[in-house]
């Protein structure tokens, strides 16, 4: 079965800067996903950013950017620039396509509560 | 394109309890899921849907859990003679299969407080 870890349960960061979020997972599969999802308080999940395992080049989406380690099972998020509104949990989530024979169900990790302070 | 959209937002019941929950997503999405998520904790898989037929159902969904997709369209969970543990935020997401992003639109959720 596939776990996701997220060793950072809180983090917090001044704005305008720059944060890391860690995230580790174990699995047998070859081809997968990797996510991050971001849960503002009170306020739905949206995806923020998006790894396919079989690609080597590093997802990037405005002022988000991973680090994707296959090797090591690693899959961190860099936000850059922080802003206010970045406020929120941040969850990594792995899954597996249906072509693989998944059932593209998302595991979760716990989160990390990240605050961004003005 | 409307979003997710869950009924009702809150719930608080008594134990011993049903309730049911609506889940309406995207209309052009075939694939609808469900998860529940505990305080501190990410959400965990419950059952999913590809159009009228359901799947997959986690080993967390109890038999006093039960979920329809009739016509594949909107989704209800029920839960039967609830228990103080069914207290959580029940969400649901939707998708496109064969979409090659495999993004899942989540609905704003559903909070369930049994006393």
């Amino acid at each position: 079965a596939q776990t996701v870890t997220q060793s950072q349960p809180e983090m917090s960061v001044q704005e305008a800067e720059t944060v890391t979020l860690s995230c580790t997972y174990d699995t047998s599969e070859n081809n997968y996903y990797l996510f991050w999802y971001k849960q503002p308080p009170s306020r739905q999940m949206i995806l923020v950013i998006r790894q396919e395992a079989y690609k080597q080049q590093n997802a990037t989406e405005n002022r988000f950017s991973v680090n994707f380690q296959k090797a090591a099972k690693s899959f961190s998020l860099k936000i850059s620039d922080s802003q206010l509104g970045d406020t929120a949990m941040y969850f990594c989530a792995f899954m597996t396509p249906a072509t693989q024979g998944g059932s593209e169900k998302l595991v979760f990790g716990k989160g990390t509560k990240l605050t961004v302070n003005p | 394109d409307t979003g997710v959209s869950q009924n009702p937002r809150h719930k608080i019941t008594k134990r011993g309890q049903n309730v049911t929950f609506r889940c309406d997503p995207i209309s052009e999405h075939n694939r609808l899921y469900w998860y529940r998520q505990t305080l501190g904790q990410g959400p965990e898989f419950l059952t999913y849907f590809q159009n009228e037929a359901q799947l997959e159902k986690s080993r967390l969904l109890s038999d006093r859990f039960s979920a329809e997709r009739p016509k594949g369209s909107f989704s209800t969970l029920e839960i039967q003679r609830t228990e103080q543990g069914d207290s959580a935020m029940y969400l649901c997401a939707s998708s496109l299969r064969g979409k090659s992003s495999y993004e899942q639109y989540f609905g704003p959720g559903t909070r369930l407080t049994v006393t």
